[in-house]
């Protein structure tokens, strides 16, 4: 099946420092990538949808200043958290879909996820 | 947005019993994704039905679609302890929206 990888898988920083996470499809081209961020004990809260080539689309309560995402290629996209605070810190989540449907047209893979933790 | 809601939020059985989960969702969809989670990790895809179809099973797994109670519900039969995890009902609409996630069901099975 389609492999959707994610770096780092863990990361610690101090507040006021920046973060990137890196999603990246290994095995097929994503024209389209979400962004997801889960609390603990709590679900997955969609943040954005990227599109290769286009500005990111943010959920309603979700700052695009702060949550910034690049969609360069088919492959990649990235997140990064400006100026990261202690609220920041969570689990961070990117699915990718597939083009032309892949190995399952209405299936989104997701990465393993990135821990984020800002002191 | 959140569009799932999953009940029980909580549920602990015993090793050999069933495990039934549901999930209500709020708009028309073109499909539901049932996902599970383990603690500190990734979400693994379990099973994908549609909305044309009213139940579906693999392995252990069988989950039913009622479209007109917008509803699913999710049933591990013969639980074991590696079972032990967070079960999300996911909801998808036409086109190209993403993925909404319910609020997640946490299943322990105790030996």
């Amino acid at each position: 099946g389609a492999v959707v990888s994610q770096h780092p898988s863990r990361v610690i920083c101090k507040s006021g420092t920046s973060v990137k996470i890196e999603c990246r499809s290994l095995d097929f081209q994503a024209t389209t990538m979400f962004w997801y961020r889960q609390f603990p004990k709590q679900s997955l809260m969609l943040m954005a949808t990227s599109n290769e080539g286009s500005k990111a689309t943010y959920e309603q309560g979700v700052e695009k200043d702060k949550f910034l995402i690049n969609h360069a290629s088919l492959t990649l996209s990235t997140l990064t958290v400006t100026s990261a605070h202690p609220e920041d810190s969570s689990f961070y989540i990117c699915s990718a879909r597939s083009r032309g449907g892949g190995s399952g047209t209405d299936t989104q893979y997701f990465g393993p996820g990135t821990r984020l933790t800002v002191l | 947005s959140q569009q799932g809601e999953e009940d029980p939020q909580a549920l602990s059985i015993q090793e050999g019993e069933n495990a039934t989960m549901n999930c209500s969702y709020k708009t028309s969809i073109n499909n539901l994704q049932w996902y599970r989670q383990n603690s500190g990790r990734g979400l693994v895809h379990l099973i994908l039905i549609r909305s044309n179809e009213r139940e579906k099973h693999s392995g252990r797994l069988r989950v039913t679609l009622d479209t007109s109670k917008k509803s699913s519900s999710l049933l591990i039969t013969a639980s074991r302890a590696a079972d032990t995890a967070s079960y999300f009902c996911a909801t998808k609409n036409s086109g190209n929206t993403p993925l909404v996630f319910g609020k997640g069901t946490r299943l322990s099975v105790i030996a």
